[in-house]
């Protein structure tokens, strides 16, 4: 299976301020049809995860311009600008590229 | 708006069954492959199961399989997750999930199991 390896595993952030969690995965996720999978997602406390992006840079319906991703092959990056209280959670990345999908760690983005 | 339930978790013994279902709404069924995901402390986040939109097409973890079967109802809008010869290490918080431009594009409220003697 391809191991996703999520960093930090841990993440202080002053509101408004700006953050970046890494993805890796242990082999590249460009699959033979051209794209990327991979998305990332957020769980907020006591709630399910819900979708950001996928493929790596798309944002999904209604989530704000504040979210970006970005990366290719092996290395990608969530950015998150002028953190607000209901970004607060835990961060997942998903591959899909290659069965059977795997979820990284997990980061969890708290407040200092 | 898009609304996945589910429902029949609960505490089993070791090596006996449940079922799990969930109801969807808001969206055309027949349309979407499904899902289901569980999470756990230590293990984190784990597809177990997907179908395809007609039921024809399936697929499981490698841990699961020969064990547990997905399946689907798309006249009543309902999917569900057959569990059989249950392992400890099989308890966790159970999602239905529906895919779309993106695996697990939406997710219901999860149901637990804990499986135990």
């Amino acid at each position: 299976d391809v191991l996703m390896t999520q960093t930090p595993v841990s993440l202080p952030v002053s509101l408004g301020g700006q953050v970046s969690i890494s993805c890796r995965s242990s082999q590249s996720l460009v699959h033979s049809d051209g794209n990327t999978y991979l998305h990332w997602y957020l769980q907020k406390p006591g709630q399910s995860p819900q979708l950001l992006i996928y493929r790596v840079s798309n944002r999904f319906s209604g989530v704000p311009d504040r979210f970006s991703g970005s990366g290719s092959g092996t290395d990608f990056t969530l950015k998150i600008s002028r953190v607000e209280p209901e970004d607060l959670g835990v961060y997942y990345c998903l591959q899909s590229t290659h069965f059977p999908p795997t979820f990284g760690g997990g980061t969890k983005l708290e407040l200092k | 708006e898009v609304q996945l339930v589910e429902s029949g978790g609960g505490l089993v013994q070791p090596g006996r069954s449940l079922k799990l279902s969930c109801a969807a709404s808001g969206f055309t069924f027949s349309n979407y492959g499904m899902a289901w995901v569980r999470q756990t402390p230590t293990k984190g986040l784990e597809w177990v199961a997907s179908i395809s939109t007609g039921g024809g097409n399936t697929y499981y973890r490698d841990s699961v399989k020969g064990r547990f079967t997905i399946s689907r109802d798309n006249a009543k809008n309902t999917q569900y997750l057959q569990m059989d010869s249950l392992r400890s290490e099989d308890t966790a918080t159970y999602y239905c999930a529906r895919h779309g431009a993106t695996p697990f594009a939406y997710w219901g409220q999860g149901t637990l199991v804990t499986v135990s003697s």
